[in-house]
This record gives structure tokens, C-alpha cells and sequence, in this order.
């Protein structure tokens, strides 16, 4: 199975703030890998796809770039509606296997 | 409206069986896979099972292969999931969700129905 680590587990900042949270893979994924941003009692939220496509709907302060192993997801200028938990995901090979996931608090 | 409305879930002994149940609309159900993924409480997300348009190609985590299976029946837009010989370790929130990949664009989980917690508890 393919092992999707992300750092850091959870950070603080604020508004307005550049953030950036980092997914590494533990063998190489190509560009299959997707974002999803989660606050609590929801359903996740697909932000990125294919390591640096927005999905549509998403705002564009968020971004998401990286290829084979090591991949990032930046929020560019943090609101307040941003506050939340992000997950990445693998979709190259199955089991579909998800990051541990980085909160973003305050 | 797009979405997907689950139903189901519930309380169930360790040993015991449940069928949860997901309704789509407002999208053309049965060009896309579809996919369960559950949320353990207070823990991350994990993919469990995905199933092709027409039915015929199903996936599953090791963990609940012979155990669980991921159906649908596209007359009524509808996704299922039979979890037979539940385990303590499989209480969740469950959700389904739609993707639009598998062949030519790649997979991704891109709608989610609300969830559905299932509790596996004597």
C-alpha cells in the first residue's frame, strides 16, 4: 500500500497569513494526487486534483503543486472560512489511501 | 439540486450486518463510479470501496473484502453498501461519494453525500 504522510499535523496562524502544508508519498504517484479540505461534522470538500488543479467553485488563494513523491497545498492570504482540516489522497493505486490530515487552526 | 442523500446506519452488535443506502440526483448517475469512504471518530479519512458505472468492476479495501459489498442500481440512482460481519473496528461515519474518474480523467472524490455514523457495539 502506498503510505501518504503529511506535515505538520497541525499549525496556527492568521488571518491573511500564507500557509502551506506538505504530503510526501511513499513511492512515487505521478500527478495522482487530490486535496480536500474537511471542517467539523462535514463532508470533505475536493479543492485540488491532479496535484495543482483547482476544482471548480474552489478560490483561487488556493493552490496545490508538486509531482511523484513530495507535493504541497498552499492557501495564499488565510480567511477566516479556511479554518479547517486538509487531507491529501493517492488515487494511483489502489487501496486509494488518504494523509493523516493537517488542522489549521487559530 | 446535485447531491447525494444517504440513509441507514444505526447501532448494530459485532457479528451483525447493515445496508446503507445512497440516493443521487440532479447529474447523470450512471456515468460515474462511485465510492464509500469512512471516517473512524476523531480520525482520519479512509477509502473503503468503489464500483464501476455499470457494476461490474468493483474495488474494495483488504480490511473489508468478503465482508462488505459496494452495489448500485442505476434504474434508481441509487449506491449501496452490505457490511456483513461487522466488527467494532469498522464503527465510522460512512460516506458515498461521486467520482468522475477511473478512465479518462484520474480519480477523485468530487461530490459526498452527508454520512451516516454506523456503530458497532455490544
Amino acid at each position: 500500500d502506498i503510505q501518504m504522510t503529511q506535515s505538520p499535523s497541525s499549525l496556527s496562524a492568521s488571518i491573511g497569513d500564507r500557509v502551506t502544508i506538505r504530503c510526501r508519498a511513499s513511492q512515487s504517484v505521478s500527478n495522482y494526487l487530490n486535496w480536500y479540505q474537511q471542517k467539523p461534522g462535514k463532508a470533505p470538500r475536493l479543492l485540488i486534483y491532479d496535484a495543482s488543479s483547482v476544482e471548480s467553485g474552489v478560490p483561487s488563494r488556493f493552490s496545490g503543486s508538486g509531482s511523484g513523491t513530495g507535493f504541497t497545498l498552499t492557501i495564499s492570504n488565510l480567511q477566516p472560512e479556511d479554518f479547517a482540516t486538509y487531507y491529501c489522497q493517492q488515487t494511483y493505486d489502489t487501496p486509494l489511501t488518504f494523509g493523516g490530515g493537517t488542522k489549521v487552526d487559530i | 439540486e446535485v447531491q447525494l442523500v444517504q440513509s441507514g446506519g444505526g447501532l448494530v452488535r459485532p457479528g451483525g450486518s447493515l445496508r446503507l443506502s445512497c440516493a443521487a440526483s440532479g447529474f447523470s448517475f450512471s456515468t460515474y463510479w462511485m465510492g464509500w469512504v469512512r471516517q473512524a471518530p476523531g480520525k482520519g479519512l479512509e477509502w473503503v470501496a468503489s464500483i464501476r458505472q455499470n457494476g461490474y468492476d468493483e474495488k474494495y479495501l483488504d480490511s473489508v473484502k468478503g465482508r462488505f459489498t459496494i452495489s448500485r442500481d442505476n434504474a434508481k440512482n441509487s449506491l449501496y453498501l452490505q457490511m456483513n460481519r461487522l466488527r467494532v473496528e469498522d464503527t465510522a461515519v460512512y460516506y458515498c461519494a461521486r467520482d468522475p474518474g477511473w478512465e479518462i480523467l484520474t480519480p477523485r472524490f468530487d461530490l459526498w453525500g452527508q454520512g451516516t455514523l454506523v456503530t458497532v457495539s455490544s
